[in-house]
């Protein structure tokens, strides 16, 4: 049990709707990482967020946001959503994000989204 | 920016055989290397990572890697595979940014290992 918890493990919703995932870190972990797993693509990051705050963007679509709560807990909301949006959805988090840290990110076991 | 790159998309071997799973990494600067493994309907799971010293390195379920610096590999290695051991297996590379103040992990494509009976 890697001690992040996501939800929900599986939904299924239709194009142009909007959903919300939902993901709370390992207790202690400040840093919250949010990746898309498809076949196709891969393993991609998406956003981080660090007590808070955004830190770091990577290939997010403008349909997509995500926000860090002061409990830390982190949601990916994801709008207009489109067939090629069903992926596996993950969090992961780590204590720190230092020019020194060598910690490794632990993961959620996702979020399976299909798109009918 | 850093990278890493897994050139078996797959990987075969027999139960009980050494089993060696592949990855090359692109860095400046000195890496920081991860393997992490997945499991259907599962997560990725941490199992080992290379920050500096010994180039072998220890991790769990008995998986050990071997870090090669004029080779630019962080191969997977283990003496003896399980059936257990079947999994998709992923190396990543710590990439920093020091505009942004943290750090990201770059992960390759994945290999998936089948250990035969």
């Amino acid at each position: 049990d890697s001690g992040v918890t996501q939800t929900p493990k599986h939904l299924i919703t239709a194009t142009g709707q909007r959903v919300t995932l939902r993901c709370s870190p390992r207790s202690g972990d400040l840093s919250v990482y949010w990746y898309q797993q498809s076949l196709d693509q891969g393993l991609q990051f998406l956003i981080q967020y660090y007590n808070g705050e955004e830190r770091a963007k990577g290939n997010i679509l403008e349909r997509f946001s995500a926000q860090q709560f002061p409990d830390l807990h982190s949601e990916l909301n994801l709008s207009s959503l489109e067939l090629g949006d069903s992926a596996l959805y993950f969090c992961a988090s780590s204590a720190g994000i230092g020019a020194n840290s060598n910690q490794p990110q632990h993961f959620g076991d996702g979020t399976r989204l299909s798109i009918l | 920016a850093q990278s890493v790159a897994q050139p078996e998309d797959q990987v075969n071997v027999a139960e009980g055989n050494p089993l060696t799973v592949k990855c090359t990494y692109s860095v400046s600067g000195n890496p920081y290397l991860f393997w992490y493994v997945q499991y259907p309907n599962r997560g990725l799971q941490f199992l080992l990572k290379y920050i500096t010293g010994d180039n072998l390195v220890k991790g769990s379920y008995g998986f050990e890697a071997e870090f090669n610096k004029s080779q630019t590999s962080f191969h997977l290695k283990k003496p003896s595979a399980l059936v257990s051991d079947s999994a998709l297996y992923f190396c990543a590379v710590r990439d920093y940014y020091s505009g942004a103040g943290s750090y990201q992990l770059t992960f390759g494509k994945g290999t998936k290992l089948s250990v035969i009976p």
